[in-house]
């Protein structure tokens, strides 16, 4: 079975900031990752995928995320935080195998200071 | 060119009514997958369906819940006899085709019951 593991439910950064949001995986077969980003009331964006090409993925928003695979991880970032990257950030696993049944982490609530 | 629509949005039901809950994938896919988010906790699958056909209901509870995606129409979730336990928000995906990594999601039917 696949999962993931996102720690600290709530994420505080100041305006300006770096953003950094952690998620390590758990896949016995290739992992296909995501991350994904939800507004209040509303249904989940992609902001970015890996799906075995290049490490380094660059998304919306001026998210990337880096999959290293000695640590398991897939962990997001963003140099400089907006206000309007307030929301609810999920990592997600999924695999060439699990025809889109994706196992999502519990979420990273952020919360931008001014 | 719409995305996928969920209806209601909203949704209250007293313990043992039951709730159905409608998905309209994108134009041009047949391939849908229902989510539920409990309180504080990720998505979790469901059901993958297309149409006419149930291909994983994995997901699923054993009672109550049932799932189905007609030749014609939208896609349907019906739980019955509804609990407190079922209040959830409930997301719709769907994908072009099978082993399209790439899901778009609903804005979600949020279901409380009383």
């Amino acid at each position: 079975a696949q999962s993931v593991t996102q720690l600290g439910s709530h994420v505080s950064v100041s305006e300006g900031a770096l953003v950094l949001l952690r998620c390590n995986y758990s896949s016995s077969v290739p992992p296909y990752l995501f991350w994904y980003v939800q507004y209040p009331n509303q249904g989940l964006q992609l902001l970015l995928k890996y799906t075995s090409a290049a490490t380094l993925v660059k998304g919306i928003n001026g998210f990337e995320a880096e999959f290293k695979k000695s640590e398991t991880s897939f962990h997001l970032t963003k140099p400089s935080a907006h206000m309007s990257d307030a929301a609810e950030y999920f990592c997600a696993v999924s695999s060439y195998y699990g025809n889109n049944r994706l196992a999502f982490g519990k979420g990273n609530q952020v919360v931008v200071i001014p | 060119n719409a995305g996928v629509m969920q209806n209601p949005r909203h949704l209250v039901r007293r313990r043992g009514q039951e709730a159905r809950l409608r998905c309209s994938p994108m134009k041009g896919h047949s391939h849908v997958y229902w989510y539920r988010q409990l309180p504080e906790e990720g998505l979790k699958f469901m059901v993958y369906l297309q149409k006419e056909n149930i291909i994983d209901e994995s997901g699923m509870p054993k009672e109550r819940f049932s799932a189905e995606f007609p030749k014609e129409g939208p896609s349907i979730l019906r739980i019955q006899q509804v609990v407190r336990g079922d209040s959830a928000a409930y997301f719709c995906a769907s994908s072009l085709r099978d082993r399209d990594i790439t899901l778009h999601f609903g804005n979600g039917t949020r279901l409380t019951v009383t």
